[in-house]
């Protein structure tokens, strides 16, 4: 079985331009979750979907980070324009947690990093 | 709200040694607590996990860690490691009703021959 995927593993971009960055969860997880590792520091939540709908964006920094899930499967999260502080280490996850149970086992994709010169 | 602290940046410790990867937390509300495991290249992986009962709970590769309520501490412990588990480690809690989770800034263990 396939695991969290994330493309591209590495991308190099100017200041003010626009990047997607994507995530196919395993088949059948409804929670997908990204986050962000910036300059070695610690994991911070970005967004959770519960199949296409957000759940919880409070850790999306600013409006210029837009998340999409589309059909429930894959999702996208662009960044536009980019600054310098998007820098880091994007990571995927997802779960198949259902309504009240939590077992706290995400999945994570091997993330992707994000460089803004 | 909640917070993780990992007071250990790098752990080196010789192989075959015991070692204790520290995690401290903040919250106002009970919580669920994680260790997480990135070995080189890979994404993150579940090592073990507290949601109630047992305060000592146990999780692959032989590691294991204990919930202490009073020093809201998760600290994670192998009697004796291998080289293999050279690797970052990641506390985390989560609180009932939330899924997300709050990460510490992670640990690095490097296992010295």
């Amino acid at each position: 079985e396939a695991g969290v995927t994330q493309f591209p593993s590495h991308s190099v971009i100017e200041k003010g331009q626009t990047v997607t960055l994507r995530c196919d969860p395993i088949s059948g997880h409804d929670n997908l979750y990204w986050y962000r590792r910036v300059m070695g520091k610690e994991i911070k939540f970005l967004l959770h979907f519960v199949k296409e709908s957000k759940q919880d964006e409070s850790g999306m920094p600013n409006n210029r980070f837009l998340a999409e899930r589309t059909g429930g499967t894959y999702s996208t999260l662009k960044v536009q324009p980019a600054e310098l502080e998007d820098s880091g280490v994007y990571f995927c996850a997802s779960s198949q947690d259902r309504d009240r149970e939590v077992t706290g086992e995400l999945f994570f994709g091997e993330g992707s990093r994000l460089t803004v010169l | 709200a909640q917070s993780v602290t990992q007071l250990d940046s790098q752990v080196p410790v010789f192989e075959e040694a015991p070692v204790e990867l520290r995690c401290n937390y903040s919250s106002s509300v009970s919580v669920y607590l994680f260790w997480y495991v990135q070995y080189p290249n890979q994404g993150l992986q579940l090592l073990l996990k507290y949601l109630s009962g047992s305060t000592l709970v146990k999780g692959i590769n032989g590691f294991e860690a204990e919930f202490n309520k009073s020093q809201t501490s998760f600290h994670l412990r192998k009697p004796s490691v291998h080289i293999s588990d050279t690797a970052e480690y990641f506390c985390a809690v989560s609180r009932p009703g939330r899924r997300a989770l709050t990460f510490g800034s992670g640990t690095r263990l490097q296992v010295q021959p």
